[in-house]
């Protein structure tokens, strides 16, 4: 089945390095990646997506660059502040009317002030 | 304001009982999904909706049921709750739209079956 494989599971910087997350998915009909963000205690949150027609996307500190060849995608946060620190989820789906996501295993991100 | 609310946020009950978690969206989106995460820990789909009178099984198997009778609410209901059925319970929604859109999550509700 679809299965989408996320390392590394946890990750501890220093402020003002860069994180690298990367994911991996089966299904090659996927075409959709988010990334969401959730904070102790609080909801998943979006943070950046990527869709299959464009290979990268940045917004401020984050981007996400896809390689549909390789079948992976990765998020990459620089400048870390440790208001960054939280579990980040990649996901995928493929189009369709459902917009099921499959998500991946999550990393718990430390940033170190 | 727009959002997605679940209803209880924290509740523990005893083994056995019969218990219904409230999801309410007031975004008019069509979509919407009920996810099961442990603390930190991967989310696993277990229902979805795509709109009134459809529902579907998700991909983890899950001894709940849901309901879709208006477009707003999508409640989750345990008939007999066990402490395997300890766990944080998401919703989510989505507008219909032609191409996959984010899911908007509800703060969860965690469940502990003593």
């Amino acid at each position: 089945g679809e299965n989408v494989e996320q390392h590394p599971s946890t990750l501890s910087v220093q402020e003002g390095d860069s994180a690298v997350i990367k994911c991996t998915y089966s299904d090659s009909a996927s075409n959709y990646f988010p990334w969401y963000k959730q904070e102790l205690g609080k909801r998943p949150q979006l943070i950046i997506d990527i869709r299959s027609n464009v290979g990268e996307k940045k917004d401020q500190r984050i981007a996400v660059t896809l390689n549909k060849t390789a079948k992976h995608f990765s998020l990459h946060i620089t400048e870390t502040q440790p208001e960054d620190s939280a579990v980040y989820f990649c996901a995928a789906s493929r189009l369709s009317n459902t917009g099921k996501l499959i998500f991946g295993q999550g990393t718990t991100l430390q940033v170190k002030p | 304001e727009a959002d997605i609310y679940q209803t209880p946020r924290y509740l523990v009950i005893g083994t056995g009982k019969k218990i219904t978690l409230e999801c309410s969206q007031t975004m008019g989106h069509d979509k919407m999904y009920w996810y099961q995460q442990d603390p930190g820990m991967e989310l696993h789909l277990i229902h979805y909706s795509y709109g009134v009178n459809s529902t579907e099984k998700g991909d983890l198997s899950s001894e709940s049921t849901v309901s879709r009778i208006r477009t707003e609410h999508f409640p989750l209901t345990l008939e007999s709750a066990r402490p395997s059925h300890t766990s944080q319970y998401l919703c989510a929604s989505a507008p219909s739209t032609g191409d996959n859109s984010p899911l908007h999550f509800g703060n969860g509700t965690r469940l502990t079956v003593t």
